[in-house]
């Protein structure tokens, strides 16, 4: 079955990086685009990133454009999110989710999260 | 950015009634639109994908239509395991976007 499982969140100080990577287990993981979600505390969802299957393609949103990269390892079955330049309003639970098909469309499978807090 | 508007923001329902969320979309989105529910503490999942299509194993009472701007979420028979927020989601144009929630909770 699908397995995605985030590791790299944890307490940072504003100012500095982290990179976030998830593992993908039980599908053919260079065949799928993958996305990167996230969901500040008692707040809803907000889309971050995609990398297209073969990591050619990639976008960002504009709240993370120039400080956060997406990208992927496809021998090792795992997706990453380089973040730079972090600030208390990046603070969230940061997901992965699997795309449908190959480039972007919807996120049929997801990972159970790992928290981010920017704080000094 | 194309923005989503959900409602309600929150209902409460008793077991067995019918529930309905709305959700518009600021511009014309085709049928690429989502559901998602996301249970307390929990991470989200898909239920209905291109407006109207449910993911298979998801239970039918679940279902969802809609095309161009309006869309809507139902629950023919809403069980105690429904109670959770769900988010519609576009994906016609990037930045992919999402509504504010529904929170759906029993009586």
């Amino acid at each position: 079955q699908v397995q995605l499982v985030e590791s790299g969140g944890g307490v940072v100080q504003p100012g500095t990086s982290l990179r976030l990577s998830c593992a993908a287990s039980g599908f053919t993981f260079s065949s799928y685009g993958m996305h990167w979600v996230r969901q500040a505390p008692g707040k809803g969802l907000e889309w971050v990133a995609v990398i297209s299957y073969d990591g050619r393609n990639k976008y960002t949103a504009q709240s993370v454009k120039g400080r956060f990269t997406i990208s992927r390892d496809n021998s090792k079955n795992t997706l990453y999110l380089q973040m730079n330049s972090l600030r208390a309003e990046d603070t969230a639970v940061y997901y992965c989710a699997k795309d449908y098909i190959s480039t972007y469309s919807y996120f049929d499978y997801w990972g159970q999260g790992t928290l981010v807090t920017v704080s000094s | 950015d194309i923005q989503m508007t959900q409602s309600p923001a929150s209902l409460s329902a008793s077991v067995g009634d019918r529930v309905t969320i709305t959700c518009q979309a600021s511009q014309a989105i085709s049928n690429y639109l989502n559901w998602y529910q996301q249970k307390p503490g929990k991470a989200p999942e898909l239920l209905i994908y291109d407006a109207s299509n449910l993911k298979t194993g998801v239970p039918s009472r679940f279902s969802g239509s809609g095309s161009g701007t309006d869309f809507t979420f139902t629950i023919t028979s809403v069980q105690p395991e429904d109670v959770a927020t769900y988010y519609c989601q576009q994906y016609n144009t990037l930045p992919f976007t999402f509504g504010p929630g529904a929170k759906v909770t029993i009586k």
